[in-house]
């Protein structure tokens, strides 16, 4: 069965500091890779997404992330973190055939922003 | 667009209540999930449809909670009867097609006491 692992629980950074979040998936076929980022109270909110081609994809707020089949990874990064970063981060995997929908997720990865 | 609208947002209840938790997807998207989440567990997919058509209910915890999708711009999760243990948010989401992302609603935040 597909799995998603994100190594990191709890990740703590200084404002301004640059951030890599991890994410790893197990699964042969190509798949459909997504982080999402939760505010407290909130829903989860896509930042970014791969589907094929280019392995570096740009997201929202400043967030890229980057495809490496070799390794079955797809780390999150931002160069310079900021207060309002503070959440929590979702890494999520889907893959393709028989109309499958369904996305698994990680158990997320908590960041908290030291000013 | 206004995404995914879920009502409640908030719900308390006494065990043993019926819980009656709404959605409605994206206009045009053809998927719907209903997801809980926890401290304990994170976040658990309940069930999800397909065109209206319960594809997957593996998700679902017991014979308490059941899940309808009448039309395609409407979903319920039911819960009858409640418990303590019951209490979570439960979130919605909808995507347009395979492959694509899931579009989140805020969230019912449900206490059962």
């Amino acid at each position: 069965a597909q799995s998603v692992t994100q190594p990191d629980i709890h990740i703590t950074v200084s404002e301004g500091a640059s951030l890599e979040l991890r994410c790893n998936y197990s699964y042969g076929a190509t798949p459909y890779l997504f982080w999402y980022v939760q505010s407290p109270g909130q829903g989860l909110q896509l930042l970014l997404k791969y589907f094929s081609g280019d392995t570096l994809v740009q997201g929202i707020k400043g967030f890229e992330a980057e495809f490496k089949r070799s390794q079955s990874s797809f780390n999150l990064r931002k160069p310079s973190v900021h207060w309002s970063d503070a959440a929590e981060y979702f890494c999520a995997v889907g893959f393709s055939g028989g109309s499958n929908y369904k996305l698994t997720f990680g158990k997320g990865t908590l960041l908290t922003v030291n000013p | 667009d206004a995404g995914v609208i879920q009502s409640p947002r908030h719900e308390v209840t006494e065990m043993g209540q019926e819980v009656t938790l709404r959605c409605k997807p994206i206009s045009g998207h053809n998927s719907l999930f209903w997801y809980r989440q926890t401290m304990m567990r994170g976040l658990e997919l309940l069930i999800y449809f397909n065109n209206n058509v319960p594809i997957d209910d593996s998700g679902m915890p017991e014979d308490r909670f059941s899940a309808k999708m009448p039309n395609a711009s409407f979903s319920t999760l039911k819960i009858q009867p409640s418990e303590p243990r019951d209490s979570a948010v439960y979130f919605c989401a909808s995507s347009p097609r395979e492959g694509s992302p899931q579009y989140f609603g805020p969230g019912t935040r449900l206490l059962v006491l």
